[in-house]
């Protein structure tokens, strides 16, 4: 099993610039989560899908956030326009829907926004 | 009041010494409680999950749960120094888990 896998895992950018994080879940996973992680606010969830569709996106910062889900093994986060104070790191995970015991995170995507 | 919370700053323990790592919480009806370890520059991977009051014991790992005081702790046994990592609690509700901030621990030789 390849695992939750992100791209890039390193990304680094001017303030202003767009920003897309990509993620690839568990096959046969059908829920998705968007994390950030800083040392100030810890981990904290973005925004999650169930079968392709957001479900809660209440942790979405801002409209410069955006979240995609076009089909089962594909996701996105878009930041735009990116500042230095997104800088985090971003973590996808997937899980099998009602076991949260089994939700599996991807190895994260280091962003520093100059 | 967050609702995971572990106040700790980072733990140094010696190598077989016992780790103790607590976390409160706020949601009184959350059910499922669980503790990640993340390992610098990875990402969390899932070592214990809780479920009902009392111990649960994992190897060298023991989560202890109080619905009632509303805490989650672990117990980390005979301490290694692969066990130097944080340590993050995490509770489900509201149909999502919740993180607290994470505790470092630092296992010396």
């Amino acid at each position: 099993d390849a695992g939750v896998i992100q791209s890039p895992r390193h990304e680094v950018t001017e303030m202003g610039q767009e920003v897309t994080l990509r993620c690839k879940p568990i096959s046969g996973h059908n829920s998705l989560f968007w994390y950030r992680q800083t040392m100030m606010r810890g981990l904290e969830l973005l925004i999650y899908f169930n079968n392709n569709v957001p479900i809660d996106d209440s942790g979405m910062p801002e409209d410069r956030f955006s979240a995609k889900m076009p089909n089962a093994s594909f996701s996105t986060l878009k930041i735009q326009p990116s500042e230095p104070r997104d800088s985090a790191v971003y973590f996808c995970a997937s899980r099998r829907a009602g076991l949260w015991e089994t939700q599996y995170f991807g190895p994260g995507t280091r962003l520093l926004v100059l | 009041q967050k609702e995971v919370e572990q106040n700790s700053g980072p733990l140094s323990v010696p190598e077989g010494a016992i780790a103790s790592l607590n976390c409160t919480y706020s949601d009184r009806v959350s059910q499922s409680f669980f503790w990640y370890r993340q390992y610098s520059g990875k990402s969390p991977e899932l070592i214990m999950s809780i479920y009902s009051n009392g111990d649960k014991e994992d190897g060298r790992f023991t989560a202890q749960l109080n619905k009632a005081s509303q805490y989650v702790s672990l117990l980390i046994r005979d301490s290694q120094p692969s066990d130097s990592a944080t340590y993050l609690c995490a509770l489900y509700g509201n149909n999502r888990l919740a993180f607290g901030k994470g505790n470092q621990v630092v296992v010396i030789p």
